[in-house]
């Protein structure tokens, strides 16, 4: 059974430039929610996507965004890129929009900002 | 924000001892989950116990939640080097509201051989 893929695992970007960054969860899971981990801020939620509908949003500047395709693959984008949105960027599928059964974590997006 | 604070931030053990984490967080909760990340690549799912259990068991990890003291710890006993990793704990405080962990800060674990 495949896990959850990210896609890319690396990124470098400019300032100013935009980033779009892929999820594809495990088959069968629709709920797919986005983790954004610093040094500095640690894990922070980013937000959860269910059924394509954005059910979470973490308190994050309106230059992050995100969305849910109708196979529950998700994409996150990033516009007007900051240095400080250098990351590791995760992705984590659950089966159902209920946290007691769990999460399947991707192996991140590391992204990086110049 | 940071829901939980995790204690000790680092720890360093020999093969074979048990090491202990502990957390707290802030608010009431649905449940309370465990991680394990290895050099800041993915997290790994370790245990979840929900608010109205006490102790969860799984292989060589215990678990324990007081909900009263709004505390929690992860016990790993007979440590491997393989255990070496970051461990964060991560509370959720919305019921049937989807998704959303809030982490602590870790604890970075080293186990030597």
């Amino acid at each position: 059974k495949a896990g959850v893929t990210q896609t890319p695992r690396y990124l470098i970007k400019t300032r100013g430039q935009q980033v779009t960054l892929s999820c594809s969860p495990i088959s069968g899971h629709r709920s797919v929610s986005w983790y954004q981990q610093t040094p500095g801020q640690g894990l922070q939620f980013l937000f959860e996507y269910f059924s394509e509908t954005q059910r979470n949003k973490g308190n994050f500047p309106g230059r992050f965004s995100g969305r849910q395709f109708s196979n529950s693959r998700s994409e996150m984008n990033v516009s007007t890129l900051e240095l400080g949105d250098s990351a590791l960027y995760l992705c984590a599928s659950s089966l159902v929009a209920d946290s007691n059964y769990g999460y399947t974590f991707g192996s991140g997006t590391r992204l990086t900002v110049v | 924000s940071q829901q939980g604070e995790e204690d000790p931030q680092a720890l360093s053990i020999q093969e074979g001892e048990n090491a202990t984490m502990n957390c707290s967080y802030k608010t009431s909760i649905n449940n309370l989950q465990w991680y394990r990340q290895n050099s800041g690549r993915g997290l790994v799912h370790l245990i979840l116990i929900r608010s109205n259990e006490r102790e969860k068991h799984s292989g060589r990890l215990r678990v324990t939640l007081d909900t009263s003291k709004k505390s929690s710890s992860l016990l790993i006993t007979a440590s491997r080097a393989a255990d070496t990793a970051s461990y964060f704990c991560a509370t959720d405080a919305r019921y049937n509201a989807g998704n959303m962990l809030t982490f602590g800060g870790g604890t970075r674990l080293m186990v030597k051989p």
